[in-house]
């Protein structure tokens, strides 16, 4: 199985400051077909998650563009610009590459 | 609106069994992956179980192989996920969620509010 390691697994951003998560893939995600199988998604608290990003880059429709990912092959970041209240949740990479598809263990964004 | 709505979760005993529906609406359901990810009390998201748009594709984690099986009816827009021989680990509330079958792969874009499966004696 593909294993996908998140760092860190917890941060505390003032409000306004920027913010960064990393994650590793034990192997590439980039398909023969061109395409890079990894998406960010976040769990706001007692929500569904949600999609962030897909295709490694690529903002999903209704994220506020202070939110990007960036990253190719096995290394992986996502960036937000500017943290707001409402960005406090728990953030999740995952690669759909090869089933089983597998997730990072969890990145808990808080306000300070 | 576009909406999953996942359904069937309860409490059930070791070795019981449940099936779990993940109601469509909304879009076009059969050009959609539809993906079921669990997640148990206080942890992370696992990915269980998938089905291809038109059925012919399925794929399970380790975990539940040949305890759980994946369905869909097209006609009924509804997937399923028939659960047997249930163990306390899979205690989760389960989700569904879509993902396209398109030129441009995209990512798992709608979710279901999730439903709740407890495993206890």
């Amino acid at each position: 199985d593909i294993v996908m390691t998140q760092s860190p697994l917890s941060l505390a951003v003032t409000p306004g400051e920027p913010a960064s998560i990393s994650c590793r893939s034990s192997q590439s995600l980039l398909h023969s077909n061109g395409y890079t199988y990894f998406d960010w998604y976040l769990q706001r608290p007692g929500q569904s998650p949600q999609l962030l990003i897909y295709l490694g880059s690529n903002r999903a429709s209704g994220v506020p563009d202070r939110f990007s990912g960036s990253g190719s092959g096995t290394d992986f970041t996502l960036r937000i610009s500017r943290v707001e209240a409402e960005d406090v949740g728990l953030y999740y990479c995952m690669q759909a590459l090869l089933t089983p598809h597998t997730f990072g263990q969890g990145t808990k964004l808080e306000i300070k | 609106e576009v909406q999953l709505v996942e359904s069937g979760g309860g409490l059930v005993q070791p070795g019981g069994s449940l099936r779990l529906s993940c109601a469509a609406s909304g879009f076009m359901f059969n050009n959609y992956w539809i993906h079921w990810v669990r997640q148990a009390p206080g942890n992370g998201l696992v990915w269980v179980a998938r089905i291809k748009s038109d059925g012919t594709v399925i794929n399970y984690a380790d975990s539940v192989k040949g305890r759980f099986t994946i369905s869909r009816d097209n006609a009924k827009n509804t997937v399923y996920l028939q659960m047997n021989s249930l163990r306390a680990e899979d205690t989760a509330v389960y989700y569904c969620a879509r993902r396209a079958v398109a030129v441009v792969p995209g990512g798992m874009d709608v979710w279901g509010q999730g439903t709740t499966v407890t495993v206890s004696s």
